[in-house]
């Protein structure tokens, strides 16, 4: 079957630095998506890996381990707007998106 | 411009209504989706629409039926429902089906059935 595990939730403190994890095992892999998404509205793309290493775009890096199966999802500079729904997703070889459940991430002052 | 419009925003319905969800996005993208998300879960696909033919259904009951009139256009026509179909319909778009697939969400229809 196809499985891609992140935590439940996570707490971290404004200011700091989160690593958000996700392992997968997929039928086929043809990308890595992370997207935010705030209680009640859409989900909005963060960043997408297909090659192994890290993507770095503000704030926000990603990294990717193709191999292992494995991606995380850096966030520094933590702000309160970072609380958040952290999705993970990857696009299988049906070119279909496979969803994690999703990491809430609590910022505290 | 990344925008994908869902029209309309809320929505309560009774069991033997019919109504219908729109979705709209100008950003050129062949491929449209359906997704339904319930409380704290991932979103679930529906249907894909790849230059406007249906591409995927996901085994969704018949009383969601989906239309792509034009490229820019989806909708989700919606009959009978029943009350565990109360959750949030996401629409999103993507440049195609295939490769660097990045979709883009628009804000959901949040449905309440009674």
């Amino acid at each position: 079957g196809q499985n891609i595990d992140q935590p439940t939730e996570m707490t971290a403190t404004e200011g700091a630095i989160v690593q958000i994890n996700c392992t997968y095992q997929t039928s086929g892999f043809n990308g890595l998506f992370w997207y935010q998404q705030h209680a009640g509205e859409a989900p909005t793309f963060l960043s997408y890996n297909v090659l192994d290493g890290l993507e770095e775009k503000g704030r926000f890096s990603s990294f990717l381990s193709r191999s292992k199966g494995y991606s995380y999802l850096l966030l520094k500079e933590l702000q309160m707007k970072d609380s958040a729904s952290y999705l993970c997703a990857v696009l299988d070889s049906n070119y279909q998106l496979i969803w994690g459940a999703g990491t809430k991430l609590i910022i505290k002052p | 411009d990344t925008e994908v419009t869902q029209t309309p925003k809320h929505l309560v319905m009774g069991m033997t209504n019919k109504k219908s969800l729109k979705c709209e996005q100008h950003m050129g993208h062949r491929a449209m989706y359906w997704y339904k998300q319930k409380a704290k879960k991932p979103p679930e696909l529906m249907f894909v629409y790849s230059y406007e033919k249906l591409s995927i259904n996901e085994s969704v009951p018949s009383r969601f039926s989906p239309e792509c009139p034009n490229s820019s256009l989806l909708n989700l026509h919606l009959h009978a429902l029943q009350p565990e179909d109360s959750a949030l319909y996401l629409c999103a778009s993507s440049r195609g089906q295939i490769a660097k697939n990045i979709q883009y969400f628009g804000a959901g229809t949040r449905l309440s059935v009674l």
